[in-house]
C-alpha cells in the first residue's frame, strides 16, 4: 500500500531532550516536507526537500533540523525542544518538485513538550 | 502573517444541500490552489486543485471557483453527504517560490443527516 508513515504517533517529552520524528514514504517520491498544525494557524511548512541531500527552509524552520540521506526517509529533529513546539506534526511527500502536485500526508505525530 | 485565510472556522449543512467553503489570499503571486480534506486522527488528503489560468475546476460533486481579482476561491460540494463531514484546508503555492505551500486555518464542515 502506497503510504507515508510517521513514528512515533504520540510523544510526550521534556524541555531540552533531543528527539527525532521519523518519516518514510514508499512511493519513490522526490519531494518531502514537514508541517506543523496549530489551532488558529492551520498548517505551516517547517522544511522541505526536493531530493536526496537537498533541503530548504519553509515558513517556520526555527528550532528544527532535517536531513535527507535516502530518498524514502525525511526525519525531523528537535535538538532542544521547547514548550512552544508542542504541536501536531505532519510529513508529506509528492512525486516531483513541481509546485503543481498534490501532496500525500502521513497520519501525524502529536508532540507535547513539558 | 497569514497569507491564506479561511474566515469561517465551522459550517453546518443539511444532507443533500450545497456546502460552500471560502478561502481568501493576500499574495497576488499565488498561481496554484489546492483543497485538502482532513478527518480526525488522519493526515490531510488531496481533494481538488485549480491553476490561476482557470476560474473553475470540477470533479464529481466538488467544484472549485477562483476569482483572481478578488483573491478569493471557494469549494462547492453538491450534494453534501454525511461522509463529507471533515476539516477542509485550502492551500496556495507560487512558481516564483516553488515547493513552498501556504495553508489556511481550516473550516470544519458538518453535514447533518
Amino acid at each position: 500500500e502506497a503510504q507515508v508513515t510517521q513514528n512515533p504517533r504520540y510523544l510526550i517529552t521534556v524541555t531540552g531532550k533531543k528527539l527525532t520524528v521519523t518519516c518514510s514514504q514508499n512511493m519513490n517520491h522526490e519531494y518531502m516536507s514537514w508541517y506543523r498544525q496549530d489551532p488558529g494557524l492551520g498548517l505551516r511548512q517547517i522544511y522541505y526537500s526536493m531530493n536526496v541531500e537537498v533541503t530548504d527552509k519553509g515558513d517556520v524552520p526555527e528550532g528544527y533540523k532535517v536531513s535527507r540521506k535516502e530518498k524514502r526517509n525525511f526525519p525531523l529533529i528537535l535538538e532542544s525542544p521547547s514548550p512552544n513546539q508542542t504541536s501536531l506534526y505532519f510529513c508529506a511527500s509528492s512525486p516531483s518538485q513541481s509546485s503543481y502536485n498534490e501532496q500525500f500526508f502521513g497520519p501525524g505525530t502529536r508532540l507535547t513538550v513539558l | 502573517d497569514q497569507q491564506v485565510k479561511q474566515n469561517s472556522p465551522s459550517l453546518s449543512v443539511q444532507e443533500g444541500r450545497i456546502s460552500i467553503l471560502n478561502c481568501d489570499y493576500t499574495n497576488s503571486m499565488f498561481d496554484y490552489f489546492l483543497w485538502y480534506k482532513k478527518y480526525p486522527a488522519e493526515g490531510p488528503t488531496f481533494l481538488i486543485s485549480i491553476s490561476s489560468i482557470k476560474d473553475k475546476n470540477e470533479d464529481g460533486r466538488f467544484t472549485v471557483f477562483l476569482n483572481k481579482s478578488a483573491k478569493h476561491l471557494s469549494l462547492h460540494i453538491v450534494p453534501s453527504q454525511p461522509g463529507d463531514s471533515a476539516v477542509y484546508f485550502c492551500a496556495a503555492s507560487t512558481i516564483i517560490i516553488p515547493n513552498q505551500f501556504y495553508f489556511g486555518t481550516g473550516t470544519s464542515l458538518t453535514v447533518i443527516p
